[in-house]
């Protein structure tokens, strides 16, 4: 099984900083790493597929990169609405997901 | 639009059997594949099961390997969740959700199931 390790498990930032997540793979997985957004009570969302590429709608302050075995996920300036836990998920041998990011505001 | 209703969760005993289904509408149902998902209270999420677009393919994690089946049914845009010798660690919001491609681009609000005595 390809696991994924995500960090940090939680981050607390203020509005307009910059915002990194990482998620390592254990194994070569070229760029098939999707990322989603949780709110409380609310089904996850998808914002990033392929490592790089913004869905549609998705505000364009959400990044991401890499490729192989190392992920970021970026944040270019946090707003409130972005309050929520981020799952890294990798798609090249069945589906694993990364344990979580629950990201607050300081 | 694109909607994804899960049902068929609720209380049940260990070792007993329960059996969910993920109704779906506002696309072409055939054309996509279907994974359930779960996530335990205050966890994170847990890939359970997939099933290809024709439902030629499926997939499982191992820890319901042997025990839960994904099945559909393309005329009514309908996709199951057969779920038997269920344990307390199966405890958990089930979602549905269809596959793109490139990840799971809409989601069921979820279906609670409860293991328990």
């Amino acid at each position: 099984d390809i696991q994924m390790t995500q960090s940090p498990s939680s981050l607390s930032a203020s509005v307009g900083d910059r915002v990194t997540i990482t998620c390592q793979a254990s194994l070569d997985i070229t760029n098939y790493l999707n990322w989603y957004q949780q709110k409380p009570g609310k089904a996850p969302k998808l914002l990033i597929s392929a490592a790089s590429n913004l869905e549609t709608g998705v505000p364009s302050r959400f990044s991401g990169s890499g490729s192989g075995t190392d992920f970021t996920f970026t944040i270019s300036s946090l707003q409130p609405e972005d309050i929520a836990t981020y799952y890294c998920q990798q798609y090249d041998t069945l589906y694993t997901f990364g344990q979580g990011t629950k990201l607050e505001i300081k | 639009q694109v909607q994804l209703v899960e049902s068929g969760g609720g209380v049940v005993q260990p070792g007993r059997s329960l059996r969910l289904s993920c109704a779906a509408s506002g696309f072409t149902f055939s054309s996509y594949g279907i994974h359930w998902v779960r996530q335990a209270p205050g966890k994170g999420l847990e890939w359970v099961a997939v099933i290809w677009y024709d439902g030629s393919i499926k997939y499982y994690a191992e820890s319901v390997k042997g025990r839960f089946t994904i099945s559909r049914d393309n005329s009514k845009n309908t996709v199951h969740l057969q779920m038997n010798s269920l344990r307390a660690e199966d405890t958990a919001v089930y979602h549905c959700a269809r596959d793109q491609g490139a990840g799971l681009d809409h989601w069921g609000q979820g279906t609670l199931v409860t293991v328990s005595s």
